[in-house]
């Protein structure tokens, strides 16, 4: 399969632990990118890398998330200190332009408790 | 900031009947996209059919038309005869100039009935 994978499919928390998340994009997609979908609402963007560089970060993002894409290859998400609002679905997309619509990955579900 | 908003939030139609989905938007851009992606229950986001706002002519993917009128910032999606395999959750999304990092709208669920 040569589709954006994530793991794990799905996560359960206890509130205060810190989980992390991994994406592995179409290969030779230089461009990827991280939303967050609730129940009954559409993605939201989180943040995007080209390659390596991590170029945009969503005001959602707050100081206890985390993304890195080292090598430009996979890409983790890490949230510290969970909180309940934190449970959601982590989607992670990759394109191989700027022209290019994202392929999304069958996403993280989160439930923290 | 870029808005999105889908009006339906749920759906029906027969089998082979046709069902119109619908989106309106608002950008500053001059040069877009526009997309519709559909989401099955349990399963990823794929994408549907793309537009091109310098493109007047409106994009056809099979069964899935769009009826887009600029000016309106309207962007409706049609499925023709539809199958059950069209039961979905369909987004409507608007990128700005990067085509990979869009704005949605809130979804309309789609069912699909034998």
């Amino acid at each position: 399969d040569t589709g954006v994978s994530q793991n794990p499919r799905h996560k359960i928390t206890k509130r205060g632990q810190n989980v992390t998340f991994r994406c592995d994009p179409i290969s030779e997609h230089n461009r990827l990118y991280w939303y967050r979908q609730t129940l009954g609402q559409g993605p939201e963007f989180l943040t995007y890398f080209q390659n390596e560089a991590q170029l945009e970060k969503s005001r959602l993002l707050s100081d206890r998330f985390s993304a890195e894409r080292p090598k430009g290859s996979f890409s983790t998400l890490e949230i510290q200190r969970t909180e309940q609002g934190d449970s959601a679905m982590y989607l992670c997309a990759s394109s191989p332009s700027l022209n290019t619509e994202a392929f999304f990955g069958q996403g993280t579900r989160l439930t923290v408790v | 900031a870029q808005t999105v908003t889908q009006s339906q939030p749920e759906m029906s139609v027969q089998e082979a009947e046709t069902v119109t989905l619908s989106c309106t938007y608002d950008t500053s851009e001059n040069n877009y996209y526009l997309f519709w992606y559909k989401q099955p229950p349990s399963r990823q986001m794929i994408l549907v059919i793309r537009q091109e706002a310098y493109k007047q002519q409106n994009a056809t993917e099979n069964r899935f038309s769009v009826n887009f009128q600029k000016a309106a910032k309207s962007f409706s999606l049609k499925i023709s005869d539809s199958q059950l395999g069209d039961t979905a959750m369909y987004f409507c999304a608007s990128p700005n100039t990067n085509a990979g990092k869009s704005t949605f709208g809130d979804g309309t669920t789609l069912t699909v009935k034998p």
